[in-house]
C-alpha cells in the first residue's frame, strides 16, 4: 500500500530553534508539494518540485523557510529561526506526470513553536 | 480570490440524507478535485472532473462541473456517520504548473 509518509508527525519546539520536516514520496512519483494548513489561512502551498527541481516556491518565506528535495524519495522542509505563527499542520503530497492528476497526502507534520 | 471557495462552511444532516456541497471559482480551470480530510489526517482525493466534463459518479458521489456559472457541486448520497470529515474542492489552471488552489473547505457532520 503506497503511501506518502512524513516525519516527524509532531513537532514542539522553542522560538529560534531550527525545524526540519521530512517527507516521503509515493514511489514513482515525481511531483511533491509542501502545504501549510492552519485554522486562519486555510490550506497553502509553500512550494512544488517536479522531478526534484522546484518550479514554484512564492508561497513560502523565503527569509526563514527553505525546500529542497536531495533525491527522489526524500523532500524536506526547513524553517530557521521558527517563529510562533509558524505554528501549523504541513502536508506533503506526491503525484505524477505533469502534476495534473490527484495529489496524495501525507500524514502531516503537527508543529507547535513555543 | 483565486482559490476554490466552498459554501456552506459548515452542514449538518442525519445519518441516509443526501449531503451537497458547493465549489465556485474566479478564473477559468483544467480540472476541478474534491477532496476529503478527517479530523487529524490528511487529505484524500475523491474524484477529479475534467472542463470538459459535466457530471462523473463514484460510488455515492456525484459531481457536476458548470463552467459558465464556474461552479462545482458534490453529492454524497445516503449519507453515513463515517462521511463526517471536511470537504475541499481544488482548481487546477492550465498555466499554473499543475499546482492545486484549494478553498477552505465544507465541514460536514453526518449524526446517526
Amino acid at each position: 500500500d503506497a503511501r506518502v509518509t512524513q516525519t516527524p508527525r509532531h513537532k514542539v519546539t522553542e522560538m529560534g530553534q531550527e525545524v526540519t520536516m521530512r517527507c516521503q514520496p509515493i514511489l514513482g512519483h515525481n511531483t511533491v508539494f509542501w502545504y501549510r494548513q492552519t485554522m486562519m489561512q486555510g490550506l497553502e502551498l509553500l512550494a512544488y518540485f517536479r522531478n526534484r527541481a522546484p518550479l514554484d516556491d512564492s508561497g513560502m518565506p523565503k527569509d526563514r523557510f527553505s525546500a529542497e528535495m536531495p533525491d527522489a524519495t526524500l523532500a524536506t522542509l526547513k524553517i530557521q529561526p521558527s517563529e510562533p505563527r509558524d505554528s501549523a499542520v504541513y502536508f506533503c503530497a506526491s503525484g505524477w506526470g505533469q502534476g495534473m492528476n490527484e495529489q496524495f497526502f501525507g500524514p502531516g507534520t503537527r508543529l507547535t513553536v513555543l | 480570490s483565486q482559490q476554490g471557495e466552498e459554501d456552506p462552511q459548515a452542514l449538518s444532516i442525519q445519518e441516509g440524507e443526501n449531503a451537497t456541497m458547493n465549489c465556485s471559482y474566479k478564473t477559468s480551470i483544467n480540472n476541478l478535485q474534491w477532496y476529503r480530510q478527517n479530523s487529524g489526517r490528511g487529505l484524500v482525493h475523491l474524484i477529479l472532473i475534467r472542463s470538459n466534463e459535466r457530471e462523473k459518479h463514484s460510488g455515492r458521489l456525484r459531481v457536476t462541473l458548470d463552467t459558465s456559472k464556474k461552479s462545482s457541486s458534490l453529492l454524497i448520497t445516503a449519507s453515513r456517520a463515517a462521511d463526517t470529515a471536511s470537504y475541499f474542492c481544488a482548481r487546477r489552471r492550465g498555466s499554473t504548473l499543475g499546482r492545486l488552489y484549494f478553498g477552505r473547505g465544507t465541514q460536514l457532520t453526518v449524526w446517526p
